[in-house]
This record gives C-alpha cells, structure tokens and sequence, in this order.
C-alpha cells in the first residue's frame, strides 16, 4: 500500500536550516505531484509547496516562497523541502502528500520542526 | 490570495444529518475537495471533486458544490465522525484549505 514516511525534523534555532526527507513506497512515485502540507500546533493545514511528477515545475505558498525549496529523486523514491531562515512560525508538524489532481490522495505521519532559540 | 471559510465547530446528535459548509468566491468553478482530521492522526480524504467518495469512506458522507458554497454531509452521523474537516480547492496554482470545522457528535 501507499506509504510516505518523512523524516528530517527537529529543533532548530530561528535563522538556521533544515532539510525534510519523505521516502515513497507503493505507488510509481514518478508518475504523481507531491506535496508538503504543514500544521501549527493547535492549528489548520496550511499548504506549504508542490512539485511536479517530474520536478519540472514548483509552486509554493507565500509564506515560505525564497527560504523553502521542494525537490525530488525519482531515482530514490524521495521527496525532499530544504528550509532555510527558520522562523518561530515555522514551527509545525510538515506532512508529505501525494497528489491526485485536485486533491491530496495520500498523507505521511508528519515530522514535528519546532524553531526555537 | 484566494480565502476558504468554514465555520469553527457543528454539532450533531448521533443518527442525525451534519452539514459542514465551505465559502469561498466562485467556488463553485473550481472543484473542492474535504479532508477529515482526528486527533493525532494524519488527514484523510473523504470526498474529492465535489461529489465523489475515495474507495472505503462510507456511503454517509456526501458532498456538493455550487455557486459560492461546497457542502459536506454526513448522514446517519456516527460517534466515530467526530473530527475536524477540512475543505480544499485549488487556486492559481496554489492550494488553498479552509480553516477546519470541528463536528462534535454528542
């Protein structure tokens, strides 16, 4: 079956960097967008960035566009986010998701980034 | 920026009718989707393109979608609805998710 199991997170101090993993299983992962979706604790789903199957093209939310950046292995299953000048409201749960075309399909467990000094 | 808006909590007595609206400008061109969240869990899809149910969620959840307001019904609610929801369309190349509404079913 579909799985998404990320990896990456931790604490980290505000103005730092860090990089998110997410390796797929189950499904043609080069055939399908992925997403990052992430949670505030406490709070709604906030989208964070989409890749295209093949990497070609990436969207990203307001909130993140110049500091983040979403890239992908096909040849590794892997979806990454690099993160870089972390904020305190950075600080979520970040789910990687596979795309359906409108919708997201299939979510990970998430991995908790908390940025604090 | 594209805005979705989902009241903060419905409640429903078990066996009843919940509906969970989702407000956004023309939403209704574009196709809404709904997630629904429990505590500590990773988000699930129950209805994607407006209408339609993803393989094993129950017959009980409905959704429409029309004008300016996507609708999510749960039929016959049972305790085990009691989450929050949360609707998603797609805008400009971006994802947009309403606020999540919490169901209680009580």
């Amino acid at each position: 079956q579909v799985q998404l199991v990320e990896s990456g997170g931790g604490v980290v101090q505000p103005g730092r960097s860090l990089r998110l993993s997410c390796a797929a299983s189950g499904f043609t992962f080069s055939s399908y967008a992925m997403h990052w979706v992430r949670q505030a604790p406490g709070k709604g789903l906030e989208w964070v960035a989409l890749i295209a199957y093949d990497g070609n093209n990436k969207y990203y939310a307001d909130s993140v566009k110049g500091r983040f950046a979403i890239s992908r292995d096909n040849s590794k299953n892997t979806l990454y986010l690099q993160m870089n000048s972390l904020r305190a409201d950075d600080t979520a749960v970040y789910y990687c998701a596979r795309s359906g075309g409108s919708e997201i399909l299939a979510w990970g467990q998430g991995t908790l980034v908390t940025v604090s000094s | 920026s594209y805005e979705l808006t989902q009241p903060p909590s419905v409640s429903v007595s078990p066996g009843q009718t919940a509906s969970i609206t989702c407000s956004g400008d023309k939403l209704g061109d574009k196709y809404a989707c709904w997630y629904q969240q429990k505590p500590g869990q990773s988000p699930v899809l129950v209805i994607y393109q407006d209408t339609k149910r993803p393989s094993g969620i129950p017959e009980r959840f409905s959704g429409s979608n029309s004008g300016n307001t996507a609708t999510l019904t749960i039929s016959g609610t049972q305790a085990m609805d009691e989450a929050v929801y949360y609707c998603q369309a797609w805008d400009s190349s971006a994802v947009v998710f309403g606020g999540g509404t919490k169901l209680t079913v009580l």
